[in-house]
């Protein structure tokens, strides 16, 4: 079945404790990104990647950082969360090439920095 | 500056009853808009996908319109069921790749018995 995964689903974190927030999707796609979703903002992208290696910035990548090692993982860290990271952050993923297909988004990940 | 509006922001509509949500954009060069339906605490997941030469596309009870000379979509919904409460969420990409997705804020749908 055809899935993007993140772990964890919730996490209680304090200000300046560094996490990350695992993406993997196994349908091969070259393209991923992390969103956050914010109550009437919608989603914003954070940072991009178009391949392996290749990883680019949002709209709004102040405070993270990712990397691409491997074609289906696309991590997201905080380095030193603060309150404003609180939100919901969802991996996504899309295949490059031809008319655009479907971009598949995981679960969500809401993030509760104190 | 590229943008999608949607309207409602949100709606309250009886079970079996049809609804339409409307999203307005100013996206360009336009390449695709697509809907999605993100359930609570869920990921969005696809209903429809639209290029610049489609005009109606259905999945099951969800018909999406696109006027791309007015840049209009429209997301209608028949005979809903309680299933259907989420928020809908109007995604639109530009052609200048895939990264460049811009998104509405959604339209919460509640379907009451």
């Amino acid at each position: 079945e055809a899935q993007v995964t993140q772990n964890p689903r919730y996490l209680i974190t304090v200000t300046g404790k560094k996490l990350t927030v695992t993406c993997s999707q196994n349908m091969n796609h070259e393209y991923m990104s992390w969103y956050r979703q914010d109550p009437g903002l919608g989603l914003r992208q954070i940072y991009y990647s178009m391949n392996v290696e290749v990883t680019d910035k949002g709209d709004v990548p102040e405070g993270y950082k990712v990397s691409r090692k491997e074609k289906r993982n696309f991590p997201l860290i905080l380095e030193s969360p603060s309150p404003n990271q609180t939100s919901l952050y969802f991996c996504a993923s899309i295949r490059l090439g031809g008319t655009h297909g479907t971009q598949y988004f995981g679960p969500g990940t809401r993030l509760t920095v104190l | 500056k590229n943008q999608v509006e949607q309207s409602p922001q949100s709606l309250i509509i009886l079970e079996g009853k049809n609804c339409t949500l409307q999203c307005n954009y100013t996206v360009s060069p336009f390449s695709n808009l697509r809907w999605y339906k993100q359930d609570t605490g869920r990921g969005p997941v696809s209903l429809t996908i639209m290029t610049f030469s489609e005009n109606t596309k259905s999945n099951g009870r969800y018909t999406a319109t696109l006027d791309a000379d007015t840049k209009q979509s429209s997301l209608h919904i028949t005979a809903s069921q309680l299933s259907d409460s989420a928020s809908y969420i109007c995604v639109v990409s530009d052609q200048t790749g895939a990264n460049n997705l811009f998104f509405g804020t959604g339209t919460r749908l509640t379907v009451i018995p």
